[in-house]
């Protein structure tokens, strides 16, 4: 599986938008990128995955380089409730289509009022 | 409303007795997984299960069981052999494949003391 890097932690304030990158320089050509977050003591939510095109929905946006090997993730108006450790993930397939998420030590984003 | 269910939310155990975790989807989905958290870390894979009646060891498997003997249901069980049990454990469902996120329940804090 490739192995990503985040920054351990993101300052952002209130209302500005939230970029948060990720190294995937080891990526194969059919693993995706997916992102998570997970606020205190909760199970990880899922936010948003692509391939190699960039990606958008209602709570964000995912912005992958042509290489492939990093990525962006950005919330485009972050709220204190944005708050949380952003994980970024590489999926590679386990035996007979089941996934295999690893997850790395993410970014702590803290927004800011 | 469909999900994924963990339950108990806290259990405390006496060191030395195995416990079982309950995790429970509605989501139709075919793969489920338990992975462990400790504190400040990301998240390890311990089984995963793509099947009915079928499981296999993820990265850190030793001292832990599981059973699948119905789709919707994926029980862990924590042995006495596991050495550091305390932790927080999370189960996740997705339907197989690379282009599919998985959903993560909320988490069971297993305590032993």
């Amino acid at each position: 599986d490739a192995k990503t890097t985040q920054p351990p932690s993101m300052d952002c304030a209130e209302g500005r938008a939230a970029n948060l990158p990720c190294n995937h320089s080891t990526i194969s050509g059919n693993e995706y990128v997916y992102w998570y977050r997970q606020i205190h003591s909760q199970g990880p939510q899922y936010i948003i995955h692509g391939l190699k095109n960039n990606e958008t929905n209602e709570m964000a946006s995912l912005i992958i380089t042509e290489d492939r090997k990093s990525s962006t993730l950005i919330l485009p108006h972050a709220t204190l409730r944005d708050t949380a450790v952003y994980y970024c993930i590489v999926r590679g397939l386990l035996i007979q289509g089941a996934q295999k998420l690893v997850f790395g030590q993410g970014t702590r984003l803290t927004i800011n009022p | 409303d469909g999900g994924i269910t963990q339950s108990p939310k806290y259990l405390f155990r006496k060191e030395g007795q195995n416990v079982t975790l309950s995790c429970e989807q509605n989501l139709n989905h075919d793969a489920m997984y338990w992975y462990r958290q400790d504190p400040g870390q990301g998240l390890r894979l311990i089984y995963y299960s793509q099947i009915v009646n079928d499981f296999q060891k993820g990265d850190i498997a030793e001292g832990y069981s599981v059973s699948r003997e119905k789709k919707e249901s994926f029980p862990l069980t924590v042995t006495s052999a596991q050495k550091n049990p305390t932790a927080f454990y999370l189960c996740a469902s997705s339907f197989r494949g690379l282009n599919t996120e998985a959903f993560f329940g909320q988490g069971t804090r297993l305590t032993v003391v």
